[in-house]
């Protein structure tokens, strides 16, 4: 399995700017993660999927954000627009729920944005 | 909240000696702890699990403990390896019930040759 798949790996963009993240789960697992890393913040989770409906967007910080699963094996982030305190490393995980046992994460490479 | 707390100083170590980390938690007692590893550049890597009922559990060099009374869980890498210089992360669930993971912010370890 090659793991869980984002791209793009690095994205410089300009403040204003629409910014579209993509990540592809690990084959078979029900549950994606968005999450964003920064120094200031650490690991934060920002909104996650539960067989491609979403179940907690509270973690999204403002309407400039939104996520969608249109299907099992693909989630993007939007950011519309985007503003330089965007600025992080983006994650998405996926995992398995097992019966009735915590499931570990898989974390994809992540995508580092850069608003300017 | 339920949060989770962990040295944000890097600790830096020699080569050979043990390190230990530590993760302390707030409000109630998680029913789990996990301890993931981080490069940089890369995205957080699962290494052990444990639970509330489990004092310790092992993993090669790996021994992580999980004290309820003092809210708090220490991670050990014995014989430590320049290649063991990472960023180790603790997590629990966001709530009771969850198996949704909230991470600390990790603590940096450094192991000189």
């Amino acid at each position: 399995d090659a793991g869980v798949i984002q791209s793009p790996r690095h994205e410089v963009t300009e403040m204003g700017q629409e910014v579209t993240l993509r990540c592809k789960p690990i084959s078979g697992h029900d549950y994606l993660f968005w999450y964003r890393q920064t120094m200031m913040r650490g690991l934060e989770l920002l909104i996650y999927f539960n067989n491609n409906v979403p179940i907690d967007d509270s973690g999204m910080p403002e309407d400039r954000f939104s996520a969608k699963m249109p299907n099992a094996s693909f989630s993007t982030l939007k950011i519309q627009p985007s503003e330089p305190r965007d600025s992080a490393v983006y994650f998405c995980a996926s995992s398995k729920q097992g019966s009735g046992a915590p499931e570990t994460q898989y974390f994809g490479p992540g995508t580092r944005l850069l608003v300017l | 909240s339920q949060k989770i707390e962990q040295n944000s100083e890097a600790l830096n170590i020699q080569e050979g000696k043990t390190a230990t980390l530590t993760c302390n938690y707030t409000n109630y007692s998680p029913a789990y702890l996990q301890w993931y590893r981080q490069d940089p550049g890369r995205g957080p890597v699962f290494l052990l699990l444990i639970r509330e009922n489990e004092k310790e559990k092992r993993k090669e060099r790996l021994k992580v403990t999980f004290d309820t009374t003092l809210k708090q869980s220490l991670f050990h890498i014995t014989a430590s390896q320049p290649a063991d210089s990472a960023t180790y992360l603790c997590a629990r669930p966001l709530s009771g019930g969850s198996y949704i993971p909230t991470f600390g912010r990790g603590t940096s370890l450094i192991v000189h040759p």
